[in-house]
C-alpha cells in the first residue's frame, strides 16, 4: 500500500520567511495529492491541493509542487504570518487518502 | 458545499463499554466512507474504508470484531468501538469523497473519544 512520509516534523522559521515541507510516496498509482492543516482538536482543512497531470499549483501565498518521477512533492508558505502556525499534513491518494506523520509549524515573531 | 456531520463531538465512556459514533453526509451520496483515528501528536491513521452495503475493508492491524463499521445508507456511516478500553481513547474522524472526480474529500468534524 501507499506510503507517504513527510519532513520535517517540526520547522520553526522567522515571520515573513519561507517555509518548506517536503514529501515523498511510494505508490506511483496515486493521483492526487492534498495538503491539510489542522489546528488541535479539529478537522483537517485542505489549504492546496495537485493532481498527477500537474507539476505546481500557486494559491496566494501558498505553493505546491509535484515530482512524479521522483515521488517527491513539497509545500511552500511565502512571507509566513503568525497565523501560519498549525500541524500541516500532506497526503497522497489512490484510492484512499494516506497522510503524512505532519510537520509543526512555529512561526517566530 | 458537502457537508459530513460526525456526531458525537466528544464522549466519555467506561471500560467495557460501546460506542457509536455516526457520520452524515448532508447534502450529497457518501458511497464511500474513511475512518481515521488520530493519537495526541500524531497523524491520522486509517483504520477501514466503509461502502454502502458491503462489508468494511480494514487496514492491516484494526480489529474488525472490535471497530464495527456499519453503512446501511448512501448517507450515513457509522463506527461502533466494543468493549472500549483506556486505550482505544483518541481522536476519531470520517472522511468521504465529496469533490468532482471524487478528488475532494469531506471530514467530518471529529469525535474525541475518552475512557475511562
Amino acid at each position: 500500500g501507499e506510503n507517504v512520509e513527510q519532513h520535517p516534523s517540526t520547522l520553526s522559521v522567522q515571520e515573513g520567511d519561507s517555509a518548506v515541507i517536503k514529501c515523498t510516496y511510494s505508490d506511483s498509482a496515486s493521483n492526487y495529492f492534498p495538503w491539510y492543516k489542522q489546528e488541535l482538536g479539529k478537522r483537517p482543512q485542505l489549504i492546496i491541493d495537485i493532481r498527477s497531470n500537474v507539476g505546481e499549483k500557486k494559491d496566494q501565498r501558498i505553493a505546491v509542487t509535484l515530482n512524479k518521477t521522483a515521488k517527491h512533492f513539497s509545500l511552500h508558505i511565502t512571507e509566513t504570518q503568525p497565523e501560519d502556525s498549525a500541524v500541516y499534513f500532506c497526503a497522497a491518494r489512490d484510492d484512499k487518502i494516506i497522510f503524512g506523520k505532519g510537520t509543526r509549524l512555529h512561526i517566530l515573531p | 458545499g458537502a457537508v459530513v456531520s460526525q456526531h458525537p463531538s466528544w464522549v466519555i465512556c467506561k471500560s467495557g463499554t460501546s460506542v457509536k459514533i455516526e457520520c452524515r453526509s448532508l447534502d450529497f451520496q457518501a458511497t464511500t466512507m474513511f475512518w481515521y483515528r488520530q493519537f495526541p501528536k500524531q497523524s491520522l491513521m486509517l483504520m477501514a474504508t466503509s461502502n454502502e452495503g458491503s462489508k468494511a475493508t480494514y487496514e492491516q492491524g484494526v480489529e474488525k470484531d472490535k471497530f464495527l463499521i456499519n453503512h446501511a445508507s448512501l448517507t450515513l456511516s457509522t463506527l461502533t468501538v466494543t468493549s472500549a478500553h483506556p486505550e482505544d481513547s483518541s481522536f476519531y474522524i470520517c472522511s468521504a469523497p465529496s469533490g468532482t472526480g471524487h478528488y475532494g474529500y469531506t471530514f467530518g468534524s471529529g469525535t474525541r473519544l475518552t475512557v475511562v
